[in-house]
């Protein structure tokens, strides 16, 4: 079985501070991991994805990731918030070898001017 | 433009009727999904086709019913439609994974009211 859980349902950030969003995980084999980001009356669109190698990976619109084994997190990170990163945020997860992707609850992103 | 494109964008119908969702991707992707949305945000997959077969059938009522004509199309068909299926449902597109860990893309969405 998978899992991914987003403990935040909202995070407030002001403008210009580096802003986090976390998501833990739970798979049984290794996992694959993914970050979208929705914006109102809009679809998911996909941010940046951890497979294997390096723990911190790069994404669109300057947010990055940091893959954590031992913590089973995949947090999402960016060192400055602008304004119109204010959205609503998905993690989601699949195990290798298993189709099924599974999304987090969502975090929803407001970043203050 | 390459894209996932949905029709309709908003649907507004009674109870007990029976509507569907067409959804189509030129992105020449082979595999193609519908997740469900509802009114708290919570994302939920319902079907996968992989070249116009079923892979991922999760526990959703059977009057929901998928085809795939095609592996560039994936519509959904809803019967006796009821108020809780009101919800945003999403259509997506990917590459079967070959061990890419392949993205997702989504469609704008159909916003699904029942009353």
């Amino acid at each position: 079985a998978q899992s991914v859980a987003q403990p935040e349902d909202q995070v407030n950030v002001a403008e210009g501070n580096p802003l986090t969003v976390k998501c833990t995980y739970s798979v049984s084999g290794n996992p694959y991991l993914f970050w979208y980001v929705q914006y109102p009356n809009r679809g998911l669109q996909f941010l940046l994805k951890y497979i294997t190698g390096d723990n911190l990976v790069k994404g669109s619109y300057g947010f990055e990731a940091e893959f954590n084994k031992s913590q089973t997190s995949f947090h999402l990170k960016k060192p400055s918030a602008l304004v119109s990163d204010s959205a609503l945020y998905f993690c989601a997860v699949r195990d290798t070898g298993y189709q099924k992707v599974t999304f987090g609850t969502g975090t929803k992103l407001q970043v203050i001017p | 433009d390459t894209a996932v494109s949905q029709t309709p964008k908003y649907l507004v119908t009674q109870m007990g009727n029976d509507k569907s969702i067409k959804c189509e991707q030129n992105l020449g992707h082979d595999t193609m999904y519908w997740y469900k949305q509802d009114s708290k945000k919570f994302l939920k997959i319902m079907f996968s086709y992989n070249n116009k077969e079923l892979i991922i059938n999760e526990t959703v009522p059977n009057r929901f019913s998928p085809k795939s004509p095609d592996k560039a199309h994936l519509n959904l068909h809803i019967n006796s439609l009821e108020l809780g299926d009101s919800a945003v449902y999403f259509c997506a597109s990917s590459l079967l994974d070959s061990g890419a860990g392949v993205g997702y893309t989504f469609g704008s969405g159909t916003r699904l009211t029942v009353v």
